[in-house]
């Protein structure tokens, strides 16, 4: 599975857009782009994931560059609740499909 | 969406002892289901792939014979610690899908956090 690259930690005031970045420049075509975040001692929860288009629900939405070498997740009005570890995961077929998490985006939502 | 229950949610033992952990789909049958570990300020670390009816897959460097993994039915994996000491002190996580693939989102339980001491 390809490898991610995530800035450690970002902030965003409470009500803004908070854009997290991914680079995943040695993606494979029939590689997913998922993305999970991580509140304190709980386990991953999902946001969401996408092959080649832009994907929207009602938590994020999610861009991904054309040539598909990055990506970036955006909450449209952090909320304090937001404030958690933010992965970016490329999911290929090893160990049959699992989730191999990286070091993640630490979010700091403030007031 | 989907449910994935742990059991227990935290466990404390004597160093020795062996501790059991439970990962349930509540609302679908999943063939497959994963086992992570997560030390403090640390990222999930894939320790091993559960199989319904078939032996586990062990990511390398965990020991198959300290983790024992059961998958005796296409709702629920066992993770048994065997002989835990305090360095196996973590919070363990499993994970598992309706059906495999990469298009296919993964639901994860909300992890048991084991002290040994």
């Amino acid at each position: 599975d390809a490898k991610t690259t995530q800035p450690p930690s970002m902030d965003c005031a409470e009500g803004r857009a908070a854009n997290l970045p991914c680079n995943h420049s040695t993606i494979s075509g029939n590689e997913y782009v998922y993305w999970y975040r991580q509140i304190h001692s709980q386990g991953p929860q999902y946001i969401i994931h996408g092959l080649k288009n832009n994907e929207t629900n009602e938590m994020a939405s999610l861009i991904i560059t054309e040539d598909r070498k990055s990506s970036t997740l955006i909450l449209p009005h952090a909320t304090l609740r937001d404030t958690a570890v933010y992965y970016c995961i490329v999911r290929g077929s090893n160990s049959g499909y699992a989730l191999n998490f990286g070091k993640g985006t630490s979010l700091l939502v403030t007031p | 969406g989907a449910v994935v229950s742990q059991h227990p949610s935290w466990v404390i033992c004597k160093s020795g002892t062996s501790v059991k952990i439970e990962c349930r789909s509540l609302d679908f049958q999943a063939t497959t289901m994963f086992w992570y570990r997560q030390f403090p300020k640390q990222s999930l670390m894939l320790m091993a792939t559960s199989n319904e009816g078939s032996k586990a897959t062990y990511e390398q460097g965990v020991e198959k014979d300290k983790f024992l993994i059961n998958h005796a039915s296409l709702t629920l994996s066992t993770l048994t610690v065997t002989s835990a000491h305090p360095e196996d002190s973590s919070f363990y996580i499993c994970s598992a899908s309706p059906r495999q693939g990469r298009d296919t989102e993964a639901f994860f339980g909300q992890g048991t956090r084991l002290t040994v001491v």
